[in-house]
């Protein structure tokens, strides 16, 4: 059981690169959700899938699209990368959205930076 | 004000002591809180559930005070594997729907 894993772990880019970053959990969930973390800023959401077949903006969607592919993977994916994308990327995983129970778990991050 | 507010900290204790955090939030309809800890350059895990009625969970108790709005953390006969940042979480649930974290408050315990 690995729970929320994610790939890559690092990745560096150059402005205007695209990249899509990886994630599957295999705690059966029906929502994940696509999380970055800076520096004084704490953790914003980014795009989140209460379920299979739906995806919703979180704070701070711009810049990146998400794709839930099935239960157990949701990607996310920077079309045109920028420097103000450099981060720490998390994705994380719950029973379900509508009170988040149980809590969420998250992978172990990707640190990406552009260039 | 912000939304979920902590003392950053650093907090210092020596093994064994008693330390307790506050978070304060400004929604009163928000519905769901919990505690999270971050070791340095790992992801948040799960620490707790706050509930109404508050819970303990071995030597951490967690406190909802509704009135005043604020989550409470005590940890009591701290370790040296306490050491970590903890993350105040508040869930606001239905149509706008918003799940805010706070900024984390940091613990070391020395030995």
């Amino acid at each position: 059981n690995a729970g929320v894993t994610q790939t890559p772990k690092f990745q560096v880019l150059k402005t205007g690169q695209s990249m899509t970053l990886q994630c599957a959990q295999d705690m059966n969930h029906n929502s994940m959700y696509w999380y970055r973390q800076d520096p004084g800023m704490g953790l914003r959401l980014i795009y989140y899938s209460a379920s299979e077949g739906t995806t919703d903006k979180g704070e701070v969607p711009n810049g990146y699209n998400v794709s839930r592919l099935n239960k157990r993977e949701f990607s996310l994916r920077l079309e045109s990368a920028a420097p103000s994308q450099t981060s720490v990327y998390f994705c994380a995983s719950s029973e379900a959205d509508t009170t988040l129970a149980g809590g969420q778990f998250f992978g172990p991050g990707t640190r990406l930076t552009v260039l | 004000r912000k939304e979920v507010e902590q003392d950053p900290g650093p907090f210092n204790v020596p093994e064994g002591a008693t330390v307790a955090f506050n978070c304060t939030y400004s929604n009163s309809a928000s519905q769901s809180f919990f505690w999270y800890r971050q070791d340095c350059r790992k992801e948040p895990k799960l620490l707790m559930s706050v509930y109404s009625s508050g819970n303990e969970d071995g030597r951490f108790t967690a406190q909802l005070n509704r009135a005043s709005q604020y989550i409470s953390l005590l940890i009591r006969d701290s370790k040296l594997s306490d050491s970590a940042t903890y993350l105040c979480v508040v869930f606001n649930a239905g149509n706008n729907r918003k799940l805010i974290w706070g900024l984390g408050t940091s613990l070391a315990v020395n030995p």
